[in-house]
């Protein structure tokens, strides 16, 4: 168990448009949802953290009109690129931390979403 | 202030064992993680340690100790399949994970 998807694995899109990309927990229900980052051979950089039914909480550094978080239920959280750029083209990766077992604290990741800006 | 560290590259050879350090300073501590990431992919999960002490887990094992901020993973009879990044976090008083930067491991045959 304990499987989270993320969709789409990979996309290319021209500068200037929006990109959406979504993690959900297929069998569990997640509480909190995290999203991050990852530049080439580097490791992961938290954006954001959102609890479900409230606003995200962005990292310093992270513009949150850029990067809007939307975790409308327990087992979906959404990442929308807004004017993407190609510095924006990097590996975003969501992870979901379940909310049905006290003290269990493991984060599942998704398989990422490779985004690649023109 | 919060801080963790762990080597960047290690190399080993096929069949033999290697153990990854990782250090870390933080005030308010709830358990440390390591994750194994192969290149393009996400990390998955290997070990969680609350308590002092050595969790084995098939040919991993991964060691705490809180006093001194230290853990290692262990892993033993290496095969190539295991040349990826691991990855070590600690989990801080508000339950968020901070992040070590990797050990790439690379197996040699």
């Amino acid at each position: 168990g304990a499987v989270v998807s993320q969709h789409p694995s990979w996309v290319i899109c021209k500068s200037g448009t929006s990109v959406k990309i979504e993690c959900r927990s297929l069998d569990f229900q997640a509480t909190t949802m995290f999203w991050y980052r990852q530049f080439p051979k580097q490791s992961l950089m938290l954006m954001a953290t959102s609890n479900e039914g409230s606003k995200a909480t962005y990292e310093q550094g992270v513009e949150k009109d850029k990067f809007l978080i939307n975790h409308a239920s327990l087992t979906l959280s959404t990442l929308t690129v807004t004017s993407a750029h190609p510095e924006d083209s990097s590996f975003y990766i969501c992870s979901a931390r379940r909310g049905d077992r006290e003290g269990y604290y493991e984060q599942y990741f998704g398989p990422g979403t490779r985004l690649t800006v023109t | 202030g919060q801080n963790i560290d762990q080597p960047t590259e290690m190399t080993a050879t096929e069949g033999a064992i290697v153990q990854i350090n990782c250090t870390y300073q933080t005030s308010g501590f709830n358990g440390l993680f390591w994750y194994q990431q192969h290149a393009g992919e996400a990390p998955t999960f290997l070990s969680y340690n609350v308590l002092d002490g050595l969790e084995e887990k098939g040919r991993f094992s991964s060691f705490l100790s809180r006093s001194k901020g230290y853990s290692y993973l262990l892993l033993k009879e290496l095969q190539m399949k295991d040349s990826a990044s691991y990855l070590c976090a600690f989990m801080d008083s508000n339950y968020q994970l901070i992040w070590g930067a990797g050990t790439k491991l690379i197996i040699k045959p």
